[in-house]
Order: C-alpha cells, then sequence, then structure tokens
C-alpha cells in the first residue's frame, strides 16, 4: 500500500527561478494539503484542495505561491521567482474525507541560494 | 501564522524514563492531536482527542485535552530508543476541514 510521495525529495535553486513540487496523495484520498515546514518550526498550513478544488488558499505566503490539482489526485505546489526565505520543507499530506486522519509525505526539502 | 507554544522545547531522557510535555494555546479548539516527525519524515499521527478531560492511551502514550480547551499533555512511559524525534501537538477547529495548526515542537533524545 503506498503512502503519500513527493517529488523531488531534495531541491536547489538559485534566487528567482521557479520551481514545482509535486505530490501523490494516497489513491482515492478527497482531500489534499500542503504546508510549509521552516527549520526548526512546525508545519505551517499552506491550502487545501477537495478534488481539484482549491477550496482555501489563505496560507500561501505570497502570489508567488501557485498550486494546483487538475484532475484530483496529483498535485503540484509551484513557487515563482524564489526567494531565500522560501528555504523550507514543504509537507503534503491527504486524507480519504476533510474530517478524516490526515496522512503526510516525507516532503520536499527546498533550499534556496 | 499562529502556533501552539510547546514545553519543554528539548529534552534528553534515559531509557526506561517517562516523560511529559505539554501545549497552550490563546484560542479554544475542538480536537486536539499529537504528532511525531523522524528526520527527513513527514509527521505521524499518534493520538486524538476529541473532548475536553478526555484522558486517551495509545500504548505507552497517555495524552489529555484540558478542560479549558485551550491545552493539552502528552505522557510516554518507559521511553524506549525510538522514541526519539520530534512530537508536535495540533489543534483543530470544528466543521468544515481539518486545517490543522500544529505546535513549535518538543524534541526528544534517549540516552540508551
Amino acid at each position: 500500500g503506498a503512502g503519500v510521495s513527493q517529488s523531488p525529495r531534495y531541491k536547489v535553486a538559485k534566487r528567482g527561478q521557479d520551481v514545482a513540487l509535486r505530490c501523490d496523495p494516497i489513491s482515492g484520498h478527497v482531500s489534499l494539503f500542503w504546508y510549509q515546514q521552516a527549520l526548526g518550526q512546525g508545519p505551517e498550513f499552506l491550502t487545501y484542495f477537495q478534488n481539484e478544488a482549491q477550496l482555501d488558499k489563505s496560507g500561501l505566503p505570497s502570489d508567488r505561491f501557485f498550486a494546483e490539482r487538475p484532475e484530483g489526485s496529483v498535485s503540484t505546489l509551484k513557487i515563482q521567482r524564489t526567494q531565500q526565505e522560501d528555504s523550507a520543507v514543504y509537507l503534503c499530506a491527504s486524507s480519504l474525507y476533510s474530517q478524516e486522519t490526515q496522512y503526510f509525505g516525507p516532503g520536499t526539502r527546498l533550499l534556496v541560494l | 501564522g499562529q502556533q501552539l507554544n510547546q514545553s519543554p522545547q528539548s529534552m534528553f531522557i534515559q531509557e526506561g524514563e517517562d516523560v511529559s510535555m505539554n501545549c497552550t494555546s490563546s484560542s479554544i479548539f475542538n480536537t486536539w492531536l499529537w504528532y511525531k516527525q523522524d528526520p527527513g519524515e513527514g509527521p505521524v499521527l499518534l493520538i486524538a482527542l476529541y473532548k475536553a478531560g478526555e484522558l486517551t492511551s495509545n500504548g505507552r502514550l497517555t495524552a489529555q485535552f484540558g478542560i479549558s480547551r485551550k491545552d493539552s499533555f502528552l505522557n510516554i512511559s518507559a521511553s524506549i530508543p525510538s522514541d526519539v524525534g520530534i512530537y508536535f501537538c495540533a489543534g483543530l477547529h470544528s466543521g468544515g476541514y481539518q486545517k490543522v495548526t500544529f505546535g513549535t515542537g518538543t524534541k526528544l533524545q534517549v540516552i540508551p
């Protein structure tokens, strides 16, 4: 049984580059969440999808951050013109339905130089 | 964004000792969760608490939902080396979907 997978696991970007982070949720899970975890901190909510609909994007730090889930399965978090403060671990989680337990992926560690 | 305050921030204990950590919030939550995160992995849910005053156990773990609904604690009894990791509390508001607010984390080191 596959869990949530994320790719790449590590990404180094030069300041100003665009990056795309991928999340493959558990098959059949309706809900998908993105979190940002800075070094030494707990995860912070970024955005939530129910199927393909992005129902909450209140946690996205700026308009450089964009997330999509066009077919209600795989999701991509895109960060444009990366800045050093974007360096963090980006976690994806999925749940069967919105009120069910969230299962987290291993995260993508992004380092912006 | 808001984060819940956890204490202690880190702790070193001897194998076999009991551990206690707690979490406080300025906001009321309707559900409290406790997660463990190993290096290079995402958080894994340990215990969920749904009612003020509730005491719930999961093996050697025991957690309580504070009466005020603004705090929770987690106890680990008879610690073992694999308990090493970072423990996060998290709070949920009722309704809608699980928009989880995480704590700042307690890093646990177990000395064999």
